[in-house]
């Protein structure tokens, strides 16, 4: 049931490791996004993807790597993980048009130690 | 510079009162505003969404209201519960652009 889904809910890893995030929706969505939401609570947008292509990239270190393998699914892989990247990342999916609504997942609290 | 500021930044009320939550926002081209609650450790969800030429919309104990002149919403909660505690954040569109986010204002509804 659930309609946009994140594994895993907690991630702790070293500094240093390579670490992914997946994301999936059964909402039949084109488009997907994924937010960081740091320890002040600001959401801020980090990629958004319309039917499998990269729309948007908002100035994120080039470790984030997003992959789209379908239109379901956007996973995010970080690469050489730092301190600084500790925080909670949402994924979520809307459909197009200039009223629609996002439509989050429950996200992903990474700890880096 | 799109932006969007909430006040209060946190805001504790006792159960049962009323509160009111603020947005400004220097948005354009301006399409529509939502507000969203953040529960502790959830993604947020969609309560209102306000268009361009709307003033006013419920949603059972929450209404939102919109001045398009002003640039201004606000989001009313009547006979606030303690399960109203949450994040509250409003989200603007403009055009194609990606969402705007504001920082959100912290509501704690205490017994």
């Amino acid at each position: 049931d659930t309609a946009v889904s994140q594994t895993p809910k907690y991630l702790v890893t070293q500094m240093g490791n390579d670490k992914s995030i997946k994301c999936e929706q059964n909402l039949g969505h084109d488009t997907m996004y994924w937010y960081k939401q740091d320890s002040k609570k600001f959401l801020k947008i980090m990629f958004s993807y319309n039917n499998k292509e990269l729309i948007i990239n908002e100035t994120v270190p080039n470790r984030f790597s997003p992959k789209s393998p379908d239109k379901a699914h956007l996973n995010l892989h970080i690469n050489s993980l730092e301190l600084g990247d500790s925080a909670v990342y949402f994924c979520a999916s809307s459909r197009p048009g200039l009223n629609t609504e996002a439509f989050f997942g429950q996200g992903t609290r990474l700890t880096v130690v | 510079k799109n932006q969007v500021e909430q006040s209060p930044q946190s805001l504790i009320i006792l159960e049962g009162k009323n509160c009111t939550l603020q947005c400004n926002y220097t948005v354009s081209p301006f399409s529509n505003l939502r507000w969203y609650k953040q529960d502790t450790g959830r993604g947020p969800v969609s309560l209102t969404i306000m268009t361009f030429s709307e003033n006013t919309k419920s949603n059972g104990r929450y209404t939102a209201t919109l001045d398009a002149d002003t640039k201004q919403s606000s989001l009313h909660i009547t006979a606030s519960q303690l399960s109203d505690s949450a994040s509250y954040i409003c989200v603007v569109t403009a055009g194609n652009t990606p969402l705007v986010f504001g920082k959100g204002t912290r509501l704690s509804v205490i017994a």
